[in-house]
Formats: structure tokens, sequence, C-alpha cells
């Protein structure tokens, strides 16, 4: 079975400062990789996904992430953070074998000093 | 396009109580899934319907079921509620295969 692990639970960083939001995933196969930001009290938001081909991948509020297949890594980054990207980000991972299921990590809370 | 959309989006049960969540996919979005959020387990999957069929079932107890109506329109209930069962209940659609998740707002559940 896939799982996928978020090592930060909590993240801070200042406005204008990169970020770096890491994601680890166990899985034989390649795996389909999502991003999903989670605002308080709302649903979740795709911000990028992985299915295959290029390993860069561009997604929205100019965020990026990166597929290593060696590191079983899929990376979220942002050059510079905005207050308003205070939220949950949530890794997750899908698979043929698993039909639609996706396998969520536990997520990283990002806050925003200004 | 309209999003997903969930109903009601808050809901107030006691104990032993039972409770139906519905789901409204996107246009032209034949699968639905369902996943429920706590603060200690995450966000972890329900079940999955598709062509109202259910393809996928995670690992919950049979006190939660679903089912997907000929429009695509799902529910979910769960009969005898325990405190437990409080979470917030995230619904998603897609076309079919590989293909991209979309979630509604979620319905709020809290069981006294």
């Amino acid at each position: 079975a896939q799982s996928v692990t978020q090592p930060d639970i909590h993240i801070t960083v200042s406005e204008g400062a990169s970020l770096e939001l890491r994601c680890n995933y166990s899985y034989g196969a390649t795996p389909y990789l999502f991003w999903y930001v989670q605002s308080p009290g709302q649903g979740l938001q795709l911000l990028l996904k992985y299915f295959s081909g290029d390993t860069l991948v561009q997604g929205i509020k100019g965020f990026e992430a990166e597929f290593k297949r060696s590191q079983s890594s899929f990376n979220l980054r942002k050059p510079s953070v905005h207050w308003s990207d205070a939220a949950e980000y949530f890794c997750a991972v899908g698979t043929d074998n698993a039909g639609n299921m996706l396998t969520f990590g536990g997520g990283t809370r990002l806050m925003v000093k200004p | 396009k309209a999003g997903v959309t969930q109903t009601p989006r808050y809901l107030i049960k006691t104990r032993g109580q039972q409770v139906t969540l519905s789901c409204s996919p996107i246009s032209g979005h034949r699968s639905v899934s369902w996943y429920q959020q706590t603060p200690g387990q995450g966000l972890q999957f329900l079940f999955e319907y598709f062509s109202e069929t259910q393809r996928n079932k995670g690992n919950f107890p049979g006190r939660f079921s679903g089912r997907q109506f000929s429009n695509s329109r799902s529910e979910m209930n769960v009969s005898t509620l325990e405190l437990g069962d409080s979470a917030l209940y995230l619904c998603a659609s897609q076309k079919q295969g590989r293909d991209t998740q979309y979630f509604g707002p979620g319905t709020r559940l809290t069981v006294l």
C-alpha cells in the first residue's frame, strides 16, 4: 500500500522569503502526485499535479514542485511567500492499483510572518 | 462551470442518530469519492462511486455507507453516530481514470 509523509507539521516563514514543503511517498511504481491547499473551514484546492513527463511542474499561485524518483519525493516550492499563502498544505498520492483513492500526508501548516 | 457542492455545510447530531450528507459533482464527472478529515487521523478515504457502483472502499465500519444516483449525485450515510464521527466530510469528483479530483467545501458534522 502507498503512504505519504510530510515531515514538517508546522512551518513559519517571513513574507517574501522562499518556501519549500517536503513530501515523501512510498510506492513501488510511479505514482500520481498532488499538492492541495486548505484554508480554515474550506475544502481542498488543487495547487499542482504530476502524472508523467517533465518532473518539474508548475501550479497556481506561483507554486512549483519537483518529482524526484530517486528520493521518492515531491517537494513544493515558492520563491516568495505572500501573507495570503498561510494555510495547510497536503501532499497526496494516487496509483493505478488504488483506483481513484488518494492517500494524503498529514499536512503542513504554514504561517507567514509580516 | 460550477464546482462540487455539498449540503448541508454544517450539521449537529446526537449520539445514536443517523445522518445523510449530499454531494453534487461537477457536471460531466462520473466519479465521486468521499473522505473524512479529523485532527487526529487526518484525511482518510471512505469510498468511491462510479456509474452508481461502489468501486473502492476504505477501512471504515459498515455504519458508513453511500450511494450514487444516475445523475452522478452521491449521498453518504452514517448510522448510529458516535462522538468520534465528528469530522469534516469532503466529497471529490473527477471525470474518470487518471484525472484530478476536485473537492467540495465539505460538511462539518458535530456529534454531541
